[in-house]
């Protein structure tokens, strides 16, 4: 039971450097998201792709690029990492579209901080 | 924009006893709702949800939500809570500009006394 994979689970950078979290989901499920949860912020959508080909940005889009690979995979590139993007990121999928019953499944995090 | 609010940042309860954790949103139709509760270090676990009809909404682990158009809100009850129930939980709402566009408050952190 898979279900939503993010990788790496932790990740050390230095401000400037840039990296790509992966997610990959083996739901089938058409719509993918990016957050990131900031103590007293809760979880702010970053980007999200409601359908293979198809990406649009969330609440906090700057500084972050994605790229939807294939229907399974969703990554998210920080280009030039800076103090203020060290954050807890998760990975999340959905049946997605106009459909009821759009839950939400989540990928255990991935912890990234900034120095 | 549409939006989601909590806003009882940290509640304590003692164990055993009743709790409600509240959510309001702003929303210009009928809102598609969402409870999840996250434990310490791990992911977001759906809870319940609402989309229509029956406005009382029953959940895993105990957990009932109501739905109250007049005062936009949809917050969770547990008539006894369990130490296990210890942790984060966040009231999300479909955004109406795009229905895979999920929303999420800023969280409620429950305490459990023993």
């Amino acid at each position: 039971n898979a279900g939503v994979t993010q990788t790496p689970k932790f990740q050390v950078l230095k401000t400037g450097q840039s990296m790509t979290l992966q997610c990959a989901q083996d739901m089938n499920h058409n719509s993918m998201y990016w957050y990131r949860q900031d103590p007293g912020m809760g979880l702010r959508l970053i980007y999200y792709s409601a359908s293979e080909g198809t990406t649009d940005k969330g609440e906090v889009p700057n500084g972050y690029n994605v790229s939807r690979l294939n229907k399974r995979e969703f990554s998210l590139r920080l280009e030039s990492a800076a103090p203020s993007q060290t954050s807890v990121y998760f990975c999340a999928s959905s049946v997605g579209g106009e459909v009821s019953g759009n839950t939400i499944y989540f990928g255990e995090g991935s912890w990234l901080t900034v120095v | 924009a549409q939006s989601v609010t909590q806003p009882d940042i940290h509640i304590t309860v003692s164990e055993g006893a009743s709790l409600e954790l509240r959510c309001n949103y702003s929303y210009g139709a009928t809102p598609y709702l969402f409870w999840y509760v996250q434990s310490p270090g791990q992911g977001l676990q759906l809870l319940l949800k609402y989309f229509s009809g029956d406005t009382l909404v029953q959940g895993i682990k105990g957990f009932e939500a109501e739905f109250k158009r007049s005062q936009s809100s949809f917050n969770l009850r547990k008539p006894s809570v369990h130490w296990s129930d210890a942790a984060e939980y966040f009231c999300a709402v479909v955004s109406y500009s795009s229905a895979s566009k999920i929303i999420f408050g800023s969280g409620t952190r429950l305490s459990i006394r023993p």
